[in-house]
């Protein structure tokens, strides 16, 4: 069973701080991984992609993937309260010609003004 | 607009009985998938389908049918086997089947017992 970690929160910072959200998968061969937002009732939606190994920046947020250590981190500059939610680590797997996602439980982000 | 419509928002199943969960997409997306979500927890897959007429089980399979007779649709049956229906079921899809591609979500359905 492939398996995607992530700590559950909540993970308190102030309003500017930077949040740094981590994310550990178990499928070596795994090539693509997605960031999710999830504000409470709703349904995730799309941050962040990343398929190489190294940073990726896209406004305030910056993924970052290293791939020998199974790791990858989402970080948000200058976080400001809307940006408390749910946030999911997905890792996509390739079986037998078929492509899905493998989701971790995510990590609660509190941002306090 | 395209997107990914699921209906109805709120759904109430009593004992013994079959509900269906709607999913539409214009986006000519060819991969579908429908994953459930119980309170503090990640989402777990349910069937996925990546062309008309093919569909394959996911992780928690059991008690829940589906079908795949159009590009646009992918309705979700949760069965009266389906014993802990209660839970907040996503559709999700996906341009195409390659690894690059993001999923994009519709606004769910919450599934209730009376």
């Amino acid at each position: 069973q492939k398996e995607v970690e992530q700590n559950s929160g909540p993970l308190s910072v102030p309003e500017g701080a930077i949040a740094s959200l981590n994310c550990t998968y178990s499928d070596r061969v795994s090539q693509s991984f997605f960031w999710y937002r999830q504000y409470s009732g709703k349904s995730p939606e799309l941050i962040m992609s990343i398929y190489s190994n190294g940073d990726k920046e896209d406004g305030r947020f910056t993924a970052q993937l290293n791939k020998a250590s199974q790791y990858v981190s989402l970080l948000i500059r200058d976080s400001q309260p809307s940006d408390s939610a749910t946030y999911l680590c997905a890792v996509n797997n390739d079986v037998a010609g078929y492509s899905t996602l493998t989701f971790g439980k995510g990590t609660m982000l509190l941002v306090s003004p | 607009d395209g997107g990914i419509t699921q209906s109805p928002k709120y759904l109430f199943r009593k004992e013994g009985q079959n509900v269906t969960l709607s999913c539409e997409q214009n986006l000519n997306h060819d991969a579908m998938y429908w994953y459930r979500q119980d309170p503090g927890q990640g989402l777990r897959l349910i069937y996925y389908s990546q062309i008309v007429n093919d569909f394959q089980k996911g992780d928690i399979a059991e008690g829940y049918s589906v079908s795949r007779e159009k590009k646009e649709s992918f309705p979700l049956t949760v069965t009266s086997a389906q014993k802990n229906p209660t839970a907040f079921y996503l559709c999700a899809s996906r341009k195409h089947q390659g690894g690059h591609q993001p999923q994009h979500f519709g606004d769910g359905t919450r599934l209730s017992i009376l």
